[in-house]
């Protein structure tokens, strides 16, 4: 079955605590990116990255890390976690060779709580 | 990214169909019209995409108005299971990040029984 899998699904951690919300996906999708999404603010794009190796900042990059080093997986890091990024986060990807029409999958969400 | 506007809320009778209007007046020529549906405690489903013509996929049906100023999802029937927020986004492939996903606000459709 084609999914995006993440982990884990709730975090609740204290401030300053590095920690990493790991996405997998088992399409074999070029593109992944990760979202927040917050009451009002909607869904924001934090990090994508093209292919591996390949990353680059989306709308609200501040506080996070991200990393590709293979095609399947692209985990975000939060290296000093605030109360600030206490939010839903989602992991996406698609196809790039599927041109501007290709859907994205998305993966069940990771509610993180920051104290 | 070009703007879409969506009503905020849409009821609808279980079994029945649900018209969603989407305006997207500054669309340009290379814009894919996209819907997503996202579900409670759910990430964001794909529910259907058009460019010029309309389409039907096992979801719903997408019309689009002959100027590409505006466009409809259709439910054919909705069923309680439909209940989620439906985003209207636009594609736009000119701006180098051209597999973002821009959500607005989205139509929260409820579903009565």
């Amino acid at each position: 079955e084609a999914q995006v899998t993440q982990n884990p699904r709730y975090l609740i951690t204290v401030t300053g605590k590095k920690l990493t919300v790991t996405c997998s996906q088992n399409m074999n999708h070029e593109y992944m990116s990760w979202y927040r999404q917050d009451p009002g603010l909607g869904l924001r794009q934090i990090y994508y990255s093209m292919n591996v190796e390949v990353t680059d900042k989306g709308d609200v990059p501040e506080g996070y890390k991200v990393s590709r080093k293979e095609k399947r997986n692209f985990p975000l890091i939060l290296e000093s976690p605030s109360p600030n990024q206490t939010s839903l986060y989602f992991c996406a990807s698609s196809l790039v060779t599927g041109g501007r029409g290709t859907e994205a999958f998305f993966g069940q969400g990771t509610r993180l709580t920051v104290v | 990214d070009a703007k879409t506007t969506q009503p905020n809320s849409m009821e609808s009778n279980e079994e029945e169909p649900v018209h969603l209007p989407c305006n997207h007046s500054t669309i340009s020529g290379t814009d894919y019209i996209h819907w997503y549906r996202q579900l409670p405690s759910q990430g964001p489903e794909y529910v259907i995409h058009g460019l010029t013509s309309n389409v039907n996929n096992r979801m719903a049906s997408l019309a689009i108005a002959e100027d590409r100023k505006s466009s409809t999802l259709i439910l054919h029937r909705a069923t309680l299971r439909d209940a989620a927020v439906y985003y209207c986004i636009l594609r736009d492939v000119d701006l180098g990040n051209d597999y973002k996903l821009s959500f607005g606000a989205g139509t929260t459709v409820t579903v009565r029984a």
